[in-house]
């Protein structure tokens, strides 16, 4: 049961213009959001994160919305850059009654390509 | 820098031959995750240590083992590779008052 889900596998975007990458989560439980991103041979590095009170929140480049009733929550990049080619995971927590302290739920990432 | 910090960077090891993965982190965080990933699917969570106190996920199998003699080191033992077990490990660290979670570099480990 994949819980939090990246339908897309890749996404290629031209330099300059928006990247926008996508999530989607079934559990209700899920109050926190995150989103990380992963070069080659390189563990994941933490990019932004939201928490369920809010519906957005912006740093620098990088925005993330989260739509509750959706159950989908989004990472937009502008303007995006050669260098933000990686892969990007989206990540859940919150999901209460184990003992799983701050336990991550990640989906299985997204690779984004920004072409010159 | 504070960091998380993961030795050896790759690993090849034997069908069967025991081998030792080891994470420090200078972060003085809490919490210390093990992570296991396979090629293009998600980091699975293996278990984690909240201080001393241990917490194993129901399906990481007994194979797989971990120490935290201290705060700042981390172990995971894996008593019996298989070939099953050939993957990127990853150790994150966190507070403990967010759920943000750090990660190291990773360790590839491969299973001849």
């Amino acid at each position: 049961d994949q819980q939090v889900k990246q339908n897309s596998p890749s996404l290629s975007v031209q330099e300059g213009r928006i990247s926008i990458l996508n999530c989607d989560y079934t559990n209700s439980m899920f109050d926190y959001f995150l989103w990380y991103k992963k070069y080659p041979a390189e563990g994941p590095t933490f990019l932004i994160s939201i928490s369920s009170i809010k519906d957005k929140n912006e740093d620098g480049r990088f925005t993330v919305f989260l739509n509750k009733s959706a159950k989908h929550l989004s990472l937009h990049i502008v303007p995006s850059q050669p260098g933000d080619s990686a892969v990007y995971f989206c990540a859940a927590s919150g999901d209460a009654g184990g003992t799983s302290y701050g336990k991550l739920t990640f989906g299985q990432g997204t690779i984004l390509t920004v072409h010159p | 820098d504070a960091m998380v910090i993961q030795n050896p960077r790759y690993q090849v090891t034997q069908f069967g031959k025991p081998v030792t993965l080891s994470c420090s982190q200078t972060l003085n965080h809490n919490v210390m995750y093990w992570y296991q990933q396979k090629s293009s699917q998600a980091p699975k969570l293996l278990f984690h240590y909240y201080d001393k106190d241990f917490n194993n996920e129901a399906d990481t199998p007994d194979n797989f083992q971990s120490r935290r003699p201290n705060t700042s080191f981390c172990f995971l033992d894996i008593r019996s590779p298989g070939l099953g077990d050939a993957a990127m490990y990853l150790c994150a660290t966190s507070p403990g008052s967010t759920d943000t979670q750090y990660f190291g570099p990773g360790t590839r480990l491969t299973v001849l």
